[in-house]
């Protein structure tokens, strides 16, 4: 089945950058989302990749590479907010809506 | 503008009984879908559903039934519930399935406790 590689937990400073890796063992899938959430919260979108390549919004970019099957998120400047999980999600090649998400990566920013 | 919510947001019931978990959306959305997480596994799909009266399997279906016959709701029933479906349950809605549209939008979950 189609599975998704996140590190369980990173840890970085306040005002650092830090990148949250996904690789994947699939092909063929539309796009690569990731989403935020804080603990007992929701999930909430922060971006989505359909192409290779860079996207921007505010201090977060994520980054797809098809043919390397690995994509990355990346937090710049951190905040004491974004203490939270961060899971990446594919939708399944197989023409239906399935979702597949990320076993998810626990970021701590200390002060 | 209400979005997702569900209901209940916590609930503790015993093994064997049936269990409606609510969802409701006020963006017509065409899909919704639902998931459980628990700790080690992430979000892990159980049904999904395309429109009113389209829904299907996701990962982790067993043990759960859905309806969806009005677009904004998507109740999610478990049949006899064990201990296993301890877990969060979320309830999820996107407009579509690609590009921006693909962004789903979370209800603030149900706790459950099976005991």
């Amino acid at each position: 089945g189609q599975s998704l590689e996140q590190p369980s937990e990173v840890t970085a400073v306040e005002g650092a950058i830090v990148q949250i890796n996904c690789t994947y063992q699939t092909s063929g899938f539309y796009g690569l989302s990731w989403y935020q959430q804080h603990d007992g919260g929701a999930p909430t979108f922060l971006s989505y990749n359909a192409l290779d390549g860079l996207e921007e919004t505010g201090r977060f970019s994520s980054f797809l590479s098809r043919s390397d099957s690995y994509g990355y998120l990346l937090l710049q400047e951190l905040q004491m907010k974004d203490s939270a999980s961060y899971f990446c999600a594919v939708r399944e090649p197989s023409g239906t809506y399935k979702y597949i998400f990320g076993t998810g990566t626990r970021l701590k920013v200390l002060a | 503008d209400a979005g997702i919510t569900q209901s209940p947001r916590y609930k503790i019931t015993e093994t064997g009984r049936q269990v409606t978990l609510m969802c409701h959306q006020t963006w017509s959305h065409s899909y919704m879908f639902w998931y459980r997480q628990d700790l080690g596994h992430g979000l892990r799909l159980i049904y999904y559903s395309a429109a009113a009266d389209i829904t299907d399997k996701g990962e982790v279906p067993d043990g759960y039934v859905v309806s969806r016959s009005k677009t904004e709701n998507f109740p999610l029933t478990l049949e006899s519930a064990t201990r296993s479906q301890t877990s969060v349950y979320f309830c999820a809605s996107s407009q579509g399935v690609a590009g921006a549209q693909e962004t789903q939008y979370f209800g603030p979950g149900t706790r459950l406790l099976v005991l």
